[in-house]
């Protein structure tokens, strides 16, 4: 089976602070991708990256940036965390275009 | 900038209904997706749609797909509690890049 594992289920972090968020696969996909879920929103797409050392901005990558050193390694950096950015992330990866995508298990970040 | 869209956003049924959830969406594509998500766990795959009038179906549900009306449907038979979750829908318009609606919240009751 795949799998995606983000390194933390649960973060509390102060306004201000530098926080990572890491996410690992097992299955050699391509492609990972970093989401953001709020109630009634949905999941919207913060970054993505199709190779390593290659990133492309979603749809709300302000405040974000990604970085993908190693092929199935995929991190979210929130530079300055501010409490708009309270929110669950899943991180997915597929292993090409037009294949389903396979979840994590989350992170539920509160910045206080 | 492309919109999904479902319908309802809450559902509450009764065991042995059935009812119809909608996904509409703004832009072309044939390629969609739907994903189950139980109370504090992650997303899993259901179905993957790539085509114009492609049906999937897995035990009691099904899903549709019109890329002419820009629109897919996950149809529950005989509801049964254990398909109490949330479903979403997601469209790809450019290679594995998803847009996600906003949940349909199912609950079913005994």
């Amino acid at each position: 089976d795949v799998k995606v594992t983000q390194s933390s289920r649960y973060l509390v972090k102060r306004t201000g602070e530098k926080v990572f968020l890491e996410c690992v696969q097992d299955m050699d996909h391509e492609n990972m991708f970093w989401y953001r879920q709020d109630p009634g929103l949905g999941l919207r797409l913060i970054y993505f990256s199709y190779d390593v050392k290659m990133k492309e901005k979603g749809d709300i990558p302000e405040g974000y940036s990604v970085s993908r050193e190693k092929k199935e390694r995929f991190s979210l950096i929130l530079e300055s965390a501010s409490t708009n950015q309270t929110s669950m992330y899943l991180c997915a990866s597929s292993p090409g275009q037009v294949e389903k995508l396979f979840f994590g298990s989350g992170t539920q970040l509160s910045v206080l | 900038e492309l919109k999904v869209e479902q319908n309802p956003l809450f559902l509450s049924m009764q065991e042995g209904k059935n009812y119809t959830i909608y996904c509409n969406y703004s832009t072309t594509s044939d390629r969609l997706y739907w994903y189950r998500q139980d109370p504090g766990k992650s997303l899993e795959s259901l179905f993957v749609l790539l085509s114009n009038g492609a049906v999937k179906q897995e035990g009691r549900l099904m899903a549709s797909l019109d890329t002419k009306a820009r629109l897919s449907t996950l149809h529950i038979t005989a509801a049964v509690h254990d398909l109490s979750a949330t479903y979403f829908c997601a469209v790809d318009t450019s290679g594995s890049r998803l847009t996600f609606g906003e949940g349909t919240q199912l609950t079913v009751n005994p």
